[in-house]
C-alpha cells in the first residue's frame, strides 16, 4: 500500500530537549516536505526537499532542522524546541513530474507536538 | 508569489443540500489548482486537480471544481451533501517553478442532519 508514515503521531516533551519526527515513504517520490498546521493559519511549509541531498526552508524553517540522506526518509529535527513550536506536523511526498508544487501531495496522517 | 484566499472559515449545510466552497488564488502564471480534505484526525486526501482542459473537473466522493481565470476562482462544488462529507477542506495552488504548494486557511463544513 502506497503510504507516508510519521513517527511519533504524538508526543510531549520540554523545551530544549531535541527531538527528531521521522518520515518515510514507499513510493519512491523525489519531492518531500513538511508542513504545519495551526489552527486559523492553515498549513505552512517548513522545509522541502527536490531529491537526496537537495533541501530548501519553506515559509518557516527557524526552529528547525531537515536531512535527506536516503529518498524514502526525511525525518525534522528540533534541536532546541520551544513552546511555540506544539503544533500538528505533517509529512508530505509528491511525484511532481512537472516540478515541485505541481503534482498530488500524500500526506502522512500527523504528528501532534506538544512542548511544555 | 501566490496566496490562496478561502474566505469562509466555516460552513454549516443540511444533509442532502448543495454545497459550494469559495476558493481565490494569485498567482502570475498558469496555476496549478487542488482540493484537499482533512477528516478528523486524518491527513489530507486529494479530492481533485486542475491545471489544463476543461474548466469542470470532477473529483472523488462526487465533488466537482471549477476553474475561472477571470474570477481567479476555484470554487469546489457538490450537489447533494452527505454526512459523511463533514471535514476541513483546503484549497491550494502550485506552479512549475514556485517549488512549492501554497495553502488557504481551510474551511470547516459541518453537516446538519
Amino acid at each position: 500500500e502506497a503510504q507516508v508514515t510519521q513517527n511519533p503521531r504524538y508526543l510531549i516533551t520540554v523545551t530544549g530537549k531535541k527531538l527528531t519526527v521521522t518520515c518515510s515513504q514507499n513510493m519512491n517520490h523525489e519531492y518531500m516536505s513538511w508542513y504545519r498546521q495551526d489552527p486559523g493559519l492553515g498549513l505552512r511549509q517548513i522545509y522541502y526537499s527536490m531529491n537526496v541531498e537537495v533541501t530548501d526552508k519553506g515559509d518557516v524553517p527557524e526552529g528547525y532542522k531537515v536531512s535527506r540522506k536516503e529518498k524514502r526518509n526525511f525525518p525534522l529535527i528540533l534541536e532546541s524546541p520551544s513552546p511555540n513550536q506544539t503544533s500538528l506536523y505533517f509529512c508530505a511526498s509528491s511525484l511532481d513530474a512537472s516540478g515541485p508544487g505541481t503534482g498530488e501531495l500524500f500526506f502522512g496522517e500527523g504528528s501532534r507536538l506538544t512542548v511544555l | 508569489a501566490q496566496s490562496v484566499t478561502q474566505p469562509d472559515i466555516h460552513i454549516t449545510v443540511s444533509e442532502g443540500a448543495s454545497l459550494e466552497l469559495r476558493c481565490n488564488y494569485s498567482y502570475g502564471a498558469t496555476p496549478y489548482l487542488f482540493w484537499y480534505v482533512q477528516s478528523p484526525g486524518q491527513g489530507l486526501q486529494l479530492l481533485l486537480k486542475y491545471f489544463s482542459g476543461d474548466t469542470l473537473v470532477q473529483g472523488i466522493k462526487g465533488f466537482e471544481a471549477e476553474f475561472k481565470r477571470s474570477q481567479s476562482s476555484f470554487n469546489l462544488r457538490k450537489p447533494s451533501v452527505h454526512w459523511s462529507d463533514a471535514a476541513e477542506y483546503f484549497c491550494a495552488v502550485g506552479a512549475a517553478n514556485a517549488g512549492k504548494s501554497t495553502f488557504g486557511d481551510g474551511t470547516t463544513l459541518t453537516v446538519k442532519p
